[in-house]
């Protein structure tokens, strides 16, 4: 079954406490993104990915690193997290600009 | 910084209404157009990807219209029904940076039996 996985699902963290967030998916599309997701303010792009070794900022970088090594993986990293870093967040996957498969989503608490 | 617009915000219709939603994007530097359908507890799933002028898309009651020229996309649903009740997002993909998706805020639709 094609399917992009994301893990956690949920989270509860403390500010400052470095977690990573995995997206893993096995459709062999190249184009791999995250975005986080608040009230009020819809969908914003983090960051994104068009091919291995190939990332780029989206719209709200800040306080995010991601890594793309091999096709399947796209981690989003949180080195120091903080309460306004408190989102859902959800990765996707597609063939370039064709439709976006998402993820579940990860619902983030920072205290 | 690019700029996705999408109205109303939300919408209330009753069963059997029809109904239709805008989205507007930078006319300049187009290069795809997304749909997607967003209900509440799950993820977005697409409905159209849209890429040439004059477009139009139809899956079931649903159907989309694109217009690259003057920046916007229609959304229409024929007959709502409550199932049809969602967030419905548009997303922009420009010539100019074609990594970037930029969502709309969504048209949130509650269709009342």
């Amino acid at each position: 079954e094609a399917q992009v996985t994301q893990n956690p699902r949920y989270l509860i963290t403390v500010t400052g406490k470095k977690l990573t967030v995995t997206c893993s998916q096995n459709m062999n599309h190249e184009y791999m993104s995250w975005y986080r997701q608040d009230p009020g303010l819809g969908l914003r792009q983090i960051y994104y990915s068009m091919n291995v070794e190939v990332t780029d900022k989206g719209d709200v970088p800040e306080g995010y690193k991601v890594s793309r090594k091999e096709k399947r993986n796209f981690p989003l990293i949180l080195e120091s997290p903080s309460p306004n870093q408190t989102s859902l967040y959800f990765c996707a996957c597609g063939q370039g600009i064709s439709e976006q498969f998402f993820g579940p989503g990860t619902r983030l608490t920072v205290l | 910084i690019l700029n996705v617009e999408q109205s109303p915000q939300s919408l209330h219709v009753q069963e059997g209404d029809s109904t239709n939603f805008t989205c507007s994007f930078p006319s300049s530097n187009f290069y795809a157009l997304h749909w997607y359908r967003w209900e509440t507890a799950k993820s977005p799933e697409a409905l159209f990807v849209m890429t040439l002028n004059g477009d139009e898309k139809k899956k079931g009651r649903i159907s989309a219209t694109l217009n690259t020229k003057e920046g916007y996309s229609y959304l229409y649903i024929k007959g709502s029904q409550p199932e049809d009740s969602a967030t419905y997002l548009c997303a922009f993909f420009s010539s100019s940076n074609t990594g970037k998706l930029i969502f709309g805020q969504g048209t949130t639709l509650q269709v009342k039996p």
